[in-house]
């Protein structure tokens, strides 16, 4: 069954470094997503992306937060300057279409920053 | 804006008993209601999801939910409990918020244990 891969599984950073985070969505799918999850709390929506643009994104994604379909497979978030708040779970999810469409999560890249 | 709640933050069962894990949700027209489940070191899997029609869905490894409009619910079940069940259970609700594309709002989840 096709799944939704993300690299790597956890990464740690120094505080003010750049981090990118790597997603492969399932194959025909068209829509991508970011979530995140800080422990302890609620799974949040960041950012959705369609057709090589942002459909819509959160109040959580700020200036420091970059999305990109670098090629036809991938699917990456760029944090430019991590700070200690961005230490979380980071979800990658797509689907085939949009509204009544599910959304398939990848297993989630954990980001530490020190 | 659309909320959920799930009341429990953690719920023992034995195995074999039954389970209800309770949602209500917040949102200003029919919701697309899901149910995911998040095994340790595992990313959120798909149990179930609403979206018209029956209210009582049916989803893997035997669980169902059914959707109550009056209620604003969305309660997962499970009529026999098994030890692989463990794990945290999330509801979300999806729907149209402005743009071309959907995200989904999630409760805090439910932990499960389930005792032997």
């Amino acid at each position: 069954e096709p799944e939704v891969t993300q690299t790597p599984s956890h990464q740690v950073t120094q505080m003010g470094q750049e981090v990118i985070l790597r997603c492969v969505p399932i194959s025909n799918h068209l829509y991508f997503y970011w979530y995140r999850q800080i422990l302890g709390q609620k799974v949040e929506f960041l950012v959705s992306f369609y057709n090589n643009e942002i459909s819509e994104k959160s109040e959580i994604f700020d200036d420091q937060f970059s999305v990109e379909r670098p090629d036809g497979s991938n699917f990456t978030l760029k944090i430019r300057s991590t700070k200690l708040e961005d230490s979380a779970m980071y979800f990658c999810a797509s689907s085939e279409g949009r509204y009544t469409d599910t959304q398939y999560f990848g297993p989630g890249t954990r980001l530490t920053v020190l | 804006a659309q909320s959920v709640t799930q009341p429990d933050i953690h719920i023992t069962v034995s195995e074999g008993a039954s389970l209800e894990l309770r949602c209500n949700y917040s949102y200003g027209a029919t919701p697309y209601l899901f149910w995911y489940v998040q095994s340790p070191g595992q990313g959120l899997q798909l149990l179930l999801k609403y979206f018209s029609g029956d209210t009582l869905v049916q989803g893997i490894k035997g669980f169902e939910a059914e959707f109550k409009r009056s209620q604003s619910s969305f309660n997962l079940r499970k009529p026999s409990v098994h030890w692989s069940d463990a794990a945290e259970y999330f509801c979300a609700v999806g729907g149209r918020s402005g743009g071309s594309n959907y995200k989904l709002t999630f409760g805090k989840g439910t932990l499960l244990t389930v005792n032997p």
